[in-house]
């Protein structure tokens, strides 16, 4: 089964620098995808950035950036210029490729951005 | 509609009863997905609905859980006789079938709380 593992339960950091989350991930599958999503106190998850395994290129997505590392099964992400609403629970999610997969997702991390 | 619409927002109720969530996906969208966040926690994938069926009702923790999905639309998750440990925030997705990006979008969730 696929697991999805985020070791840092909680991050800060500091208005306008750049932090990084971390996620690692175990799967026998050679195409995938893997996600970033926030979760604001609203509750809802939004999707921050994508990535297709088959995708040698990492994504970015203006602040966001990953980078991915298919041999080491690492998806970390990274935001450059935080802002105060960046703060939020952000969760690695992987799912299979093809058809309408299930996400697998981590356990979360807390950032909070400090003025 | 425009988004996943979940009802109702908030549910307390007495250990022992039933309850009953709702579920609107995006217009489209034939996948339609049933998650649980307890406190501080991830995301638990319960079932997962392809138009009326649901090809993996897997996560699904008890007997005491059922869910059904009417034309190809709104879903209603159902917990019997609930106990405490049911409380949690229930997150709904869906997704277009075989879609090419992976993406599930969510409801802003049912919060659970059993007394």
């Amino acid at each position: 089964a696929q697991t999805v593992t985020q070791s840092q339960p909680e991050m800060s950091v500091q208005e306008a620098e750049t932090v990084t989350l971390s996620c690692t991930y175990d799967t026998s599958e050679s195409d995938y995808y893997l996600f970033w999503y926030k979760q604001p106190p609203s509750r809802q998850m939004i999707l921050v950035i994508r990535q297709e395994a088959y995708k040698q290129q990492n994504a970015t997505e203006n602040r966001f950036s990953v980078n991915f590392q298919k041999a080491a099964k690492s998806f970390s992400l990274k935001i450059s210029d935080s802002q105060l609403g960046d703060a939020a629970m952000y969760f690695c999610a992987y799912s299979r490729q093809g058809g309408s997969e299930k996400l697998v997702f981590g356990k979360g991390t807390k950032l909070t951005v400090n003025p | 509609g425009a988004g996943v619409s979940q009802s109702p927002s908030n549910k307390v109720t007495e250990k022992g009863k039933d309850v009953e969530l709702r579920c609107d996906p995006i217009s489209g969208h034939t996948a339609l997905y049933w998650y649980r966040q307890r406190l501080g926690q991830g995301l638990e994938f319960l079932i997962y609905f392809q138009g009326n069926s649901a090809p993996d009702k897997s996560g699904l923790p008890s007997d005491r859980f059922s869910a059904e999905r009417t034309g190809e639309s709104v879903s209603t998750l159902t917990i019997q006789r609930t106990q405490q440990e049911d409380s949690a925030v229930y997150l709904c997705a869906s997704s277009l079938y075989r879609t090419n990006t992976g993406e599930l979008f969510f409801g802003e969730g049912s919060r659970l709380t059993v007394l």
